[in-house]
Order: structure tokens, then C-alpha cells, then sequence
């Protein structure tokens, strides 16, 4: 398997600018993360999705921010408008959910890293 | 704030050596703690994890140490290599919740 598939890798973008994060999970997993890392607040969970439907949006900051996951293996995290504190790595991971999505290993994709001028 | 603190933010050893890094908690329904172990430009990827039923847990050089009465557990490095370079994070959940990550410690292994 390819692994947690991120897109695009690099995002440069001037401020009041649409930006969207593309994620491909693993197959066959049925959790997906949304995850921003910085190094004032480190890593932090965005969003959760179960089977396609988000369990937990409590993270996502503000509503500028959106996340979509329209099945299975993809889904998006949209920020509009753009600005410069959402400058950050974006990561999303996948993990199988038995018990629990959060006690599954989480995989993690490369990141996308966001710069908003 | 965060639900679990972790010491140091950075250290240095030299090759061979043994790296410990700390962590912390409150929330005594935390039942599983996993380290993820980051390199750069790379995410995060799980190392090892513990269930508090036990004190300890070892793989190959990897080693943490959990006590559960003082809220504590640790990562050990063994004999530390310039690979093992990297920034480590500790994280607690309980069984539904979110994983709660740790700041990070960065870790850089000299020849």
C-alpha cells in the first residue's frame, strides 16, 4: 500500500486566499484525522471522521475551516479565506477503528506544509 | 491547555548513549499511551506503545516505563544511533477519545 496520500505537498498562498488539502487514507481504514502542527501549538487534531461522517469538530478553529470526506478514500480540508496564522503542516492519518479510532495506530501522511503571506 | 506534558523539549547525546525522555498526565482515564516518533519533513509514525496494566515495555532498543500511581511514563532510547534522530511525542487517550499529544522533544544523536 502507498500509505496516506497528501496533497499537495507545498502551498504557498496570499492572505483572504480559498486552500484545499487533499487526503487519500489507506484502504480499507474507516477513521480519518485532520491534524495542524505548529511549533507555538504543536500537533493538533482538527477533525475525525468515522466511516465517511465526522465524529468530532471540536479543534477546527474557526469557520474558516471545513472538512469533507464524500467517501471512502478521499477527503478535504478547505480554509476560506486564508490567513496568515494558518500557516502550519497539515497532516491527515488513517487508522483502523475497532475498539476505538483513537487506540488504533495512526498513519500518517507527509504533510502538507501552508504558508499564507 | 495540555493534557500531557512532556521534558525535556530538546537533548543531545552522543552515539551509544541512552536518551530519556518524559512525560506526564492527569486524566486518570487515559489508558493507552503510544510514542510517535517524527522525522523531518516526514509525519509522524507510532514507535511503541503501553497499556498502564503493565510497568514496562521493550522493543529492540526502545524502552518506556510506566507508573501509573505517579501519572508518569518515559521513553528510553538504549544505545542510541545518529538514526534514532528525531523528534519524539508521547500521547495519551482513553477508549473513545481523542489521542492527546505531547509537545514533542527533539532528539539529536552526535557520532
Amino acid at each position: 500500500d502507498a500509505g496516506v496520500i497528501q496533497s499537495p505537498r507545498h502551498e504557498v498562498t496570499e492572505m483572504g486566499q480559498e486552500v484545499t488539502l487533499r487526503c487519500k487514507p489507506i484502504s480499507g481504514h474507516d477513521y480519518l484525522f485532520w491534524y495542524r502542527q505548529t511549533m507555538m501549538r504543536g500537533l493538533e487534531l482538527l477533525i475525525y471522521f468515522n466511516n465517511n461522517v465526522p465524529i468530532d469538530d471540536s479543534g477546527m478553529p474557526e469557520d474558516r475551516f471545513s472538512a469533507k470526506m464524500p467517501n471512502a478514500s478521499f477527503s478535504t480540508l478547505k480554509i476560506q479565506p486564508s490567513e496568515p496564522r494558518d500557516s502550519a503542516v497539515y497532516f491527515c492519518a488513517s487508522s483502523l477503528g475497532t475498539s476505538g479510532g483513537a487506540q488504533e495506530t495512526q498513519y500518517f501522511g507527509p504533510g502538507t506544509r501552508l504558508l499564507v503571506l | 491547555q495540555q493534557q500531557v506534558k512532556q521534558s525535556p523539549q530538546s537533548l543531545i547525546v552522543q552515539k551509544g548513549g541512552i536518551s530519556i525522555i518524559n512525560c506526564a498526565y492527569e486524566n486518570t482515564a487515559f489508558d493507552y499511551f503510544p510514542w510517535y516518533q517524527q522525522f523531518p519533513g516526514k509525519g509522524p509514525a507510532l514507535l511503541i506503545a503501553i497499556r498502564p496494566d503493565v510497568s514496562e515495555k521493550k522493543e529492540g532498543r526502545f524502552t518506556i516505563s510506566f507508573n501509573k500511581s505517579a501519572k508518569q511514563f518515559s521513553l528510553h532510547i538504549m544505545d542510541s544511533q545518529p538514526g534514532d534522530s528525531a523528534t519524539y511525542f508521547c500521547a495519551a487517550t482513553d477508549s473513545w477519545g481523542k489521542l492527546q499529544f505531547g509537545a514533542g522533544t527533539q532528539v539529536v544523536v552526535t557520532p
